[in-house]
């Protein structure tokens, strides 16, 4: 079992439309939690840490469920801007583990 | 501009050859990571460092893959006898808790 397990999509949505998507983890030890942003050809950037009560920023809710060693990533009225790779991201005791990725494109 | 510089940024060897990567992180950050990514998937953890000391070193990666940072500042990745295999982007990141900051990358090309 990987790790850090992902739904590679890709998400085809329009404009506005709410889209979710969740990550699991194996080790059920990890620390910290993050959302990670990639545009094609560019080097990933951080989107939003996951706090275990749940955090907003905006159109982006993140969530954390350590029972079922999940977390998820909702985005509401989504842009074109968000057209991009999402990257969850765990802390595994010190590595920072990748999952692969799930892409989103979001159409006019 | 993140303060991650990576070089060289685009590498094309033959098969069998060594390629040696530097990263340069942000300067007051004390841990330092290596990734590599090939397309469609995400960043694959490779090793990391806490200042000079290398903490972990993935189990995936053989021996033909060392890392070093001597002085607890930038880091060389070194691969040796490569092989198509290895083709791939190798981003190094440094880290300030919380985040991490990830360079350009560095791509290699093995024919």
């Amino acid at each position: 079992r990987k790790e850090v397990e992902q739904d590679p999509g890709p998400f085809n949505v329009p404009e506005g439309a709410t889209v979710a998507f969740n990550c699991t983890y194996s080790n059920s030890a990890s620390q910290s939690f993050f959302w990670y942003r990639q545009d094609c050809r560019k080097e990933p950037k951080l989107l939003m840490s996951v706090y275990s009560s749940g955090n907003e920023d905006g159109r982006f809710t993140a969530q954390l469920n350590r029972a079922s060693q999940y977390i998820s990533l909702l985005i509401r009225d989504s842009k074109l801007s968000d057209s991009a790779t999402y990257l969850c991201v765990v802390n595994d005791e010190g590595k920072l583990i990748f999952g692969q990725g799930t892409e989103l494109s979001v159409k006019p | 501009d993140t303060g991650v510089s990576q070089d060289p940024r685009h590498k094309i060897t033959k098969r069998g050859q060594n390629v040696t990567f530097r990263c340069d992180p942000i300067s007051e950050h004390n841990r330092l990571y290596w990734y590599r990514q090939t397309l469609g998937q995400g960043p694959e953890f490779l090793t990391y460092f806490q200042n000079e000391a290398q903490l972990e070193k993935s189990r995936l990666l053989s021996d033909r893959f060392s890392a070093e940072r001597p002085k607890g500042s930038f880091s060389t990745l070194e691969i040796q006898r490569t092989e198509q295999g290895d083709s791939a982007m190798y981003l190094c990141a440094s880290l300030r808790p919380g985040e991490l900051f990830f360079g350009e990358g560095s791509r290699l090309t093995v024919l």
